[in-house]
């Protein structure tokens, strides 16, 4: 069965830290891995993931994948308390089309 | 202009009810999701449908079943209502994993 696992489940930090959150995954056919951020309502997009050892970044946060070790990290610098989220990992792949696979989450608080 | 849009956002049954949630895309995709979010936030996958063609079927209960009319619909129809019903269930749409796109959730509590 696939599985995506993240850790930490949750992390408090304080505004101006930067945090680092990790992702695992055992899937059949990968095809792609992808970060979302949830706050109140729906989860929405942040990075896809393909290729190892590319570093792909949007403002302060940041992402790489290695596929040899099969895992993923998130990077948030200099956190804000508008940062404070889950940050869900999901792995595109398996023996169903089109299914991703979500991790648990990690729930990120950043106090002022 | 909502891209995936789920109706109704909040529902409040007594167990044993049955309920529908309906939900569209205009996105033009042609595959389309139920997703299960728990207490502990975990999404879960519970059916998809391609071009109105069942794909995925995860472990659910029979009392959940759904239906595609049309590719731009995916509606999810819960027989007898249990407590442990009682979650988040995103539809979702995609024409590949980058075009993943969530509605904004249905919250059904099971009283």
């Amino acid at each position: 069965e696939d599985k995506v696992v993240q850790s930490p489940l949750s992390l408090v930090v304080h505004e101006g830290d930067t945090v680092t959150l990790n992702c695992s995954y055992e899937v059949t056919n990968f095809r792609s891995l992808l970060w979302y951020k949830q706050e109140k309502k729906a989860p929405t997009f942040l990075f896809m993931l393909t290729s190892s050892g590319i570093e792909k970044k949007s403002g302060r946060l940041s992402s790489i994948l290695d596929k040899k070790e099969l895992f993923s990290i998130l990077n948030i610098t200099a956190t804000q308390t508008g940062d404070s989220a889950i940050y869900l990992c999901a792995v595109a792949g398996g023996t169903s089309y089109g299914k991703l696979t979500f991790g648990q989450g990690t729930i990120l608080t950043v106090h002022p | 202009d909502t891209a995936v849009s789920q109706t109704p956002k909040y529902l409040v049954t007594q167990m044993g009810n049955d309920k529908s949630i309906k939900c569209e895309q205009n996105l033009g995709h042609d595959t389309m999701y139920w997703y299960k979010q728990d207490s502990k936030k975990f999404l879960k996958i519970m059916f998809s449908y391609n071009n109105k063609e069942l794909i995925i079927n995860e472990t659910v209960p029979n009392r959940f079943s759904p239906k595609s009319p049309d590719k731009a619909h995916l509606n999810l129809h819960i027989n007898s209502l249990e407590l442990g019903d009682s979650a988040v269930y995103f539809c979702a749409s995609s024409r590949d994993p980058e075009s993943f796109t969530f509605g904004s959730g249905t919250r059904l509590t099971v009283v």
